[in-house]
């Protein structure tokens, strides 16, 4: 079965400051798909970044990066120089390639408040 | 133009009242879902229509219906509304991600709270 844990219910530091959100999932599939999703105070879900399970490379776009690593089943999120628009649920998810149709088992989210 | 709009974005009623959510898509995706979002954010899909046909129905009360007339459209149609059925309802889309080389995501709606008092 598919599970998405992210540990960190809530983070809270000051603008300017580096975040990393954890984020450790479980499968028993060879394919899968993992994505991060923000959800600002407006509610809409954000597409961040979608990752196969065969692409271990990191990511970086902008002040945002992703670190997967297959060996720890984790797929950690990096905010440098955090700012007050960060403010947001961030939701890491995923979805397993055999179901054809996304899927996706979502994490619990971890709210984010970056304060000036 | 909106990727994907739902309506209304807030419905507030009564229990055991019947309302409907209305969704669209102008993507041209072929696969649409309907995910709930509880109070504590936590979010779960509930069913995902591909070419309007039915692909996954999870575990979702029979009074939870969805309609798709086109697959642009996926609606949900909700009977005898409980306490327990307020949460944000989004509507999503994507391409068929059985073709994985492409690199499709999904696109949500914007969400409709939906308050039963």
């Amino acid at each position: 079965a598919q599970k998405v844990t992210q540990a960190q219910t809530e983070i809270s530091v000051v603008e300017k400051e580096d975040v990393t959100l954890d984020c450790v999932y479980e499968t028993r599939d060879t394919t899968y798909y993992l994505f991060w999703y923000k959800q600002p105070p407006s509610g809409e879900l954000v597409f961040l970044i979608r990752r196969n399970s065969f692409d271990e490379q990191n990511e970086i776009s902008g002040r945002y990066s992703w670190n997967f690593q297959k060996s720890t089943s984790s797929f950690n999120f990096t905010i440098t120089a955090s700012q007050v628009v960060d403010s947001a649920v961030y939701f890491c998810a995923l979805s397993e390639a055999w179901t054809g149709f996304q899927k996706l088992v979502f994490g619990t989210g971890t709210r984010l408040l970056v304060s000036p | 133009d909106t990727a994907v709009s739902q309506t209304p974005k807030y419905l507030v009623t009564q229990m055991g009242n019947d309302k409907s959510i209305k969704c669209e898509q102008n993507l041209g995706h072929d696969t649409m879902y309907w995910y709930k979002q509880d109070s504590k954010k936590f979010l779960k899909i509930m069913f995902s229509y591909n070419n309007k046909e039915l692909i996954i129905n999870e575990t979702v009360p029979n009074r939870f219906s969805p309609k798709s007339p086109d697959k642009a459209h996926l609606n949900l149609h909700i009977n005898s509304l409980e306490l327990g059925d307020s949460a944000v309802y989004f509507c999503a889309s994507s391409q068929d991600l059985a073709d994985t080389s492409t690199n499709e995501k999904l696109f949500f709606g914007s969400g409709t709270q939906l308050s039963v008092l």
